[in-house]
This record gives structure tokens, C-alpha cells and sequence, in this order.
């Protein structure tokens, strides 16, 4: 089956800072892939998807390519704001034909004032 | 507002006792999906239906029982857990073609004692 791996949190940044959170990925053939955020006590929204290669996924600030070369959906911002700290996942179907999705471990964000 | 409504928010059982979580979707969905996090790991995918049948049960204990009556409905029936069951329960929905997006509710928070 398809999985993900993200790169390990706590990430701590200041405000207006840059952001990247890193996200590859093994999978069989194309998949769609996603990027979530769980706010504290909720949830998981979807941030931003891409459905094929080289596809740019953009939502809030956020964006996100669909890298086939490198296996890689790097998430990034360009100016982080306190509210955007949240635990953040990346994902993509378990499997070709399968709708539901396998999930990387998360990265929590902390953005200080 | 996801459309995707989970209760309780929060429930404390004993191992002895028996409750059950309920999520409904407003979304027309015809697929749902039952997911666990618990702390440090990544999410568990438990059980998925499609059309009210089961399609997937990811090797989960008989002391967690899904029920879908219908493509809106699904309940989570938990009898006899263990602490170590103690966690955040996810519902999800989702179209049957497509990309393959998740829409979550915001969990039930499972404390067994």
C-alpha cells in the first residue's frame, strides 16, 4: 500500500516567518494528495489538495506541489500568523482504487507572537 | 461547520460499560469511515462503508461494533474496552468517485477508565 512520511514537530516560529513542513511519499502509480490541519479540540479540515503531477494546491496562504520526481508535497507559507498553529498531516489513499486515506504522523506548528 | 456531526464530544466509560458514538453527515455522501488517533501515533483507519456495507475493517477487536443503517448514519458501539482504548474517534465521509477527499467531524474524546 501507498505511505507517507512528514517530517517530525514541534515546529516553533515567530510570526511572519517562513514555513515549510516536509512530506514525501511511496505510492503506486498517481494519487491524489492532501494536507490537513487539526486546530486544537477539533477535527481534521482539508488545507489544500493536488490530483496530479506538477498540480499546485493553494488554500489560506498555503501551498503545496505535487513533486513526481521527487516524491515530495512540501507544504509551505510564506508569512505564518499565530492562528495558523495546529498539527498539520499530510496524506494520501491507503491504496490504487481505495478511497480511504493513510496519514502521515503530523507536525505540530507553534507560532509565537 | 463540516457538515460531518459526531456525539457525544466527550465520553468517560467504564470497562464494564456500554455506549456507543454516533456521526451523521449532511453531505450526500455514500461512503463513511471510522478513524482512531491516539497520542503519539498516527491515525488508524478502523473500519469503512460504502453504500451502508462494510468494505473494510482493518483488523480491529469485536469490542469496537460499526453499524451504518443508512448512507447518513454510522454508530460506533463499544462494550468491555480497555484504557488503552482511550483516544479520539473520527468519522468521515466522502464521495464514492472523484479525488478522494475526506470531510471529518471533530472526533469524540474517549477516556476509559
Amino acid at each position: 500500500g501507498n505511505s507517507v512520511t512528514q517530517m517530525e514537530g514541534p515546529v516553533t516560529l515567530s510570526e511572519e516567518a517562513f514555513l515549510t513542513i516536509n512530506c514525501t511519499y511511496t505510492a503506486t502509480g498517481y494519487p491524489s494528495l492532501f494536507w490537513y490541519v487539526q486546530y486544537p479540540g477539533e477535527g481534521l479540515q482539508l488545507l489544500l489538495k493536488a490530483t496530479k503531477a506538477d498540480d499546485k494546491g493553494s488554500n489560506k496562504g498555503f501551498e503545496a506541489t505535487y513533486r513526481k520526481e521527487t516524491t515530495s508535497f512540501h507544504l509551505e507559507k510564506g508569512s505564518v500568523q499565530v492562528s495558523d498553529s495546529a498539527v498539520y498531516f499530510c496524506a494520501l489513499p491507503l491504496d490504487t482504487g481505495r478511497r480511504a486515506l493513510t496519514f502521515g504522523s503530523g507536525t505540530r506548528l507553534q507560532v509565537q507572537p | 461547520e463540516t457538515g460531518v456531526t459526531q456525539t457525544p464530544r466527550h465520553l468517560v466509560m467504564g470497562m464494564t460499560n456500554k455506549k456507543s458514538l454516533k456521526c451523521e453527515q449532511h453531505l450526500g455522501h455514500n461512503a463513511m469511515y471510522w478513524y482512531k488517533q491516539s497520542a503519539k501515533k498516527p491515525l488508524e483507519l478502523m473500519f469503512v462503508y460504502n453504500f451502508k456495507e462494510q468494505t473494510e475493517n482493518n483488523s480491529v477487536p469485536s469490542r469496537f461494533s460499526p453499524e451504518c443503517p443508512n448512507s447518513s448514519h454510522l454508530f460506533l458501539h463499544l462494550h468491555t474496552l480497555q484504557p488503552e482504548d482511550s483516544a479520539l474517534y473520527l468519522c468521515a465521509s466522502s464521495q464514492t468517485a472523484g479525488p478522494g477527499e475526506l470531510f471529518f467531524g471533530e472526533g469524540s474524546r474517549l477516556t476509559v477508565l
